[in-house]
């Protein structure tokens, strides 16, 4: 299957500073990306979704400006953390699609970045 | 609106004894559904899917779904399963008009030696 890469596997950072998260297509072009969030041992809250050009679709509960994220090539989406805090701590997961209109592809994953705010 | 149940949170199976994980959807309009595996801070791969055609979906890793339209089902198999297998397995939904993935809780299977 396709290959999505996801930089850095884990992060610690201080209480105030800012983080950014790399998720990028190694083989195909992603019209869109979707950003999730995992708290442990539960399912997938997908927090936005981004269409490469144009701005992320946030899904309701999601602080657009705590949670900035820039589609701004068709291989690689950023999200950033800002003023992260340690309720931010979590396992954040990408996954891009190469078609946004075709709803028989499967969606493929990064491996995912482990947060931690201390 | 779509959803996907997962009722089980535990799955335990011996190693060669059949592995089944269950998944029930509700939609509007034709499903597409997807099954994936999780393994400990890693990200979700991708198993199989069904689109149309045949009910019976063969994937990755000798795992294969039945796809049941009346009972809304979707339900996850392996005839012999190994211990390699236990990871937590997510099945998901996709709406025909929508393109974002609903997930269900997810399903923990420990496969013991």
């Amino acid at each position: 299957g396709a290959v999505v890469s996801q930089h850095p596997s884990w992060v610690i950072c201080k209480s105030g500073t800012s983080v950014k998260i790399e998720c990028r297509s190694l083989d195909f072009q992603a019209t869109t990306m979707f950003w999730y969030r995992q708290f442990p041992k539960q399912s997938l809250m997908l927090m936005a979704t981004s269409n490469e050009g144009s701005k992320a679709t946030y899904e309701q509960g999601v602080e657009k400006d705590k949670f900035l994220i820039n589609h701004a090539s068709l291989t690689l989406s950023t999200l950033t953390v800002t003023s992260a805090h340690p309720e931010d701590s979590s396992f954040y997961i990408c996954s891009a699609q190469a078609d946004s209109n075709a709803m028989n592809t499967e969606a493929f994953f990064g491996q995912g970045t482990r947060l931690t705010v201390v | 609106a779509q959803s996907v149940a997962q009722p089980e949170d535990q799955v335990n199976v011996a190693e060669g004894n059949p592995l089944t994980v269950k998944c029930t959807y509700s939609v509007s309009g034709n499903p597409y559904l997807f099954w994936y595996v999780q393994y400990p801070n890693r990200g979700l791969q991708f198993l199989l899917k069904y689109i149309t055609g045949d009910n019976l979906v063969k994937g990755s890793y000798g795992f294969e779904a039945e796809f049941n339209k009346s009972q809304t089902s979707f339900h996850l198999k392996k005839p012999s399963a190994l211990v390699s297998d236990s990871a937590l397995y997510f099945c998901a939904v996709r709406q025909s008009t929508r393109y974002k993935l609903s997930f269900g809780a997810g399903t923990t299977v420990t496969v013991r030696a």
